[in-house]
């Protein structure tokens, strides 16, 4: 069973870049698509964008000026880049594996969640 | 604001059946979009419940059930348990915003 964790600095400064990192254990990265989503305190989950092994991505318009995706097959990660952070991008932040079985693809596998928040 | 809008709550005494709707519009449940549902635990990240409208994941009880008319989505829960206490979430694609979107969340309380 794949499993995925997230990791990266856990508090992030106002105007200043969020990164952070999924590592894919139990499987391989390739041949599947990689997604980001967040959930800040108390509300709804929110799709960022997701990545596909050989790199190509598709982001949220909402997100889409501020972000970049990237994968490293070598070493089963993939990452996630948010520029400009306001106290609106604190969240929990989840990476999930992206299934395409249908018109709309779902996400089976999700990582435990890591929290950022953006303070100075 | 989503665009999937879903109760603020639901509940119900245990062993009996709830409901939760999942109202969109022409641009994502109105068309040939799935819908896929999750259920998250207090403190936990969410886990698939339902995909493609009404199929379930290996592991899934069969008193979970999807589906899907016109603009809206259901999920059903039959024999409510303790365990079944949760934030629930359906998930589909709009194609006005480009993107996949969730739906506002239900809270299940059995009561």
């Amino acid at each position: 069973q794949v499993q995925l964790q997230e990791s990266g600095p856990g508090l992030v400064k106002p105007s200043e870049t969020l990164s952070l990192t999924c590592t894919v254990s139990g499987g391989s990265i390739g041949s599947y698509y990689w997604s980001w989503i967040r959930q800040p305190a108390g509300k709804g989950l929110e799709w960022i964008g997701r990545i596909y092994a050989s790199a190509n991505t598709n982001y949220n318009p909402s997100l889409k000026s501020r972000v970049m995706m990237s994968v490293d097959t070598s070493k089963n990660q993939f990452s996630l880049r948010l520029t400009s952070v306001t106290a609106a991008d604190t969240a929990i932040y989840y990476c999930a594996r992206t299934l395409v079985r249908g018109v709309v693809p779902h996400f089976d596998s999700w990582g435990q969640g890591a929290l950022v928040t953006v303070s100075s | 604001q989503s665009v999937l809008t879903q109760p603020p709550s639901v509940s119900g005494a245990p062993g009996q059946r709830v409901t939760i709707s999942c109202t969109g519009s022409s641009s994502n449940i109105g068309t040939p979009y799935d819908v896929h549902w999750y259920q998250q635990l207090p403190g936990t990240a969410p886990k698939l419940l339902i995909y493609g409208n009404n199929n379930r994941p290996s592991g899934v009880p069969d008193r979970f059930s999807g589906s899907k008319s016109g603009t809206s989505a259901s999920l059903a829960i039959t024999g409510l348990q303790a365990e079944d206490e949760a934030d629930y979430y359906c998930q589909s694609y709009d194609s006005s915003l480009s993107g996949y979107v969730f739906g506002t969340g239900t809270t299940v309380t059995v009561l």
